[in-house]
Order: structure tokens, then C-alpha cells, then sequence
């Protein structure tokens, strides 16, 4: 099985700031790596697909990158409507492996 | 605009068979891009993916649950099911229905029920 490691957890972040966060998957998986955005009682939202494709929709200031086995998701300022808790997946029909989950916090 | 909907009870019993329906509306569930799923979230922790299903019946399951998950499709319905074996209190969560493209991951997801398996 793949396995996919986020970090940090959380992280505490004020409205502007540039914000990073990491995925590490335990193989290579190319470029099949999506990230998505969940809101407390919402279900995902897609951001980010095939490592670095941006969801139709989503602010361009969301944006991945990345390939094989490290990948990074990053909010380049960070607003009030991104305060929320994000995750990564490796996907393919065959398996679909999610990090644990970075929340991102109002500093 | 396509539509997914999850059904079934929100109560199991433990030891009991945990069953869910996702109704697909706004698109062929037979489409040949696509694939259906299911992800479940027990409270407060992360997301877990659960298996994948294609309108042919072709089936695509998570090794941890592997054991215990069954998914079929009704074309006709428009529908597909989970179907969870042996539940216990582990098993207690959120389960979203999801569209699942194999180029851009889960693209839809259902609003999500949840099952809490007590008794």
C-alpha cells in the first residue's frame, strides 16, 4: 500500500502570509497527487489535480507542485475564506490514499 | 450539474452489515470516464478511501477493508451500493459518494451521511 504523510498538522498562519504544505508519498506516484480543501461540516472540495492542474473555479492563488514522492500545495496570500483543513490523495482507479490532514489556523 | 446522493440507515447495529445507496443524477452513471466511489470520515479525523466501482461492476477496493466491502452498480437505477460486513464502533463515520476521474481525482462528492454502528 501507499502511504501519504502531510505536514505539518497544523499550521498557524495570518491573512497574507504564503503558506506551504508538504506530502510525502512512501513510492513513487508520478504526477497523480490531488489536493483538496475541507470546511468543518462540508464535504472535500478539489483544488488541485495531476500534481499541479488547477480545479475549474478554485483562486489562482492556489497552486502544486512537485513529482515521484514529494509534492507541495501552496497559498501564495492567504485569505479568510482559506482557513480550513486540507489533504493530499494519491489516486488512481486502483487505490486512493489520503494524508492525515494539515489545518490551517488563524495566527 | 451532476448530483450525488447517499442513503441508507444512520443507525447499525455491531457485528451488522452497514448498507448504502448513492443516487447519481445530472450525468450517465454508464459513462466510460468515469468511476464511482466511496470515502468515509469518522468524527474529527481525516478522510479514508473506502473503493472504487465502474458501470461494468469492475471493482477496485481499499486492502484494509478489502475483507469486509462490497460495492455493486444498477445501471438502470442509476445507482450504486456499499455494502460493509461484520461493523463495529471503528466504523462509525461520514460516507461520501464520489465521482472518481482517473486523470483529476474526486471531482464530486455527495453530502455525506453519517453511520453510527451501536447498539
Amino acid at each position: 500500500d501507499i502511504q501519504m504523510t502531510q505536514s505539518p498538522s497544523t499550521l498557524s498562519a495570518s491573512v497574507g502570509d504564503r503558506v506551504t504544505i508538504t506530502c510525502r508519498a512512501s513510492q513513487s506516484i508520478s504526477i497523480w497527487l490531488a489536493w483538496y480543501q475541507q470546511k468543518p461540516r462540508k464535504a472535500p472540495k478539489l483544488l488541485i489535480y495531476k500534481t499541479s492542474s488547477l480545479e475549474s473555479g478554485v483562486p489562482s492563488r492556489f497552486s502544486g507542485s512537485g513529482s515521484g514522492t514529494e509534492f507541495t500545495l501552496t497559498i501564495s496570500s492567504l485569505q479568510p475564506d482559506d482557513f480550513a483543513t486540507y489533504y493530499c490523495q494519491q489516486y488512481s482507479i486502483y487505490s486512493g490514499t489520503f494524508g492525515q490532514g494539515t489545518k490551517v489556523e488563524i495566527k | 450539474q451532476l448530483q450525488l446522493q447517499e442513503s441508507g440507515p444512520g443507525l447499525v447495529k455491531p457485528s451488522a452489515t452497514l448498507s448504502l445507496i448513492c443516487t447519481v443524477s445530472g450525468v450517465s452513471i454508464s459513462s466510460t470516464t468515469n468511476y464511482w466511489g466511496w470515502i468515509r470520515q469518522p468524527p474529527g479525523k481525516g478522510l479514508e478511501w473506502i473503493g472504487n466501482i465502474y458501470f461494468s461492476g469492475s471493482t477496485y477496493y481499499n486492502p484494509s477493508l478489502k475483507s469486509r466491502v462490497t460495492m455493486s452498480v444498477d445501471t438502470s437505477k442509476s445507482q450504486f451500493s456499499l455494502w460493509l460486513s461484520a461493523a463495529t464502533a471503528a466504523d462509525t463515520a461520514v460516507y461520501y459518494c464520489v465521482r472518481h476521474n482517473p486523470h483529476s481525482a474526486v471531482d464530486n462528492w455527495g453530502q455525506g451521511t453519517l453511520v453510527t454502528v451501536s447498539s
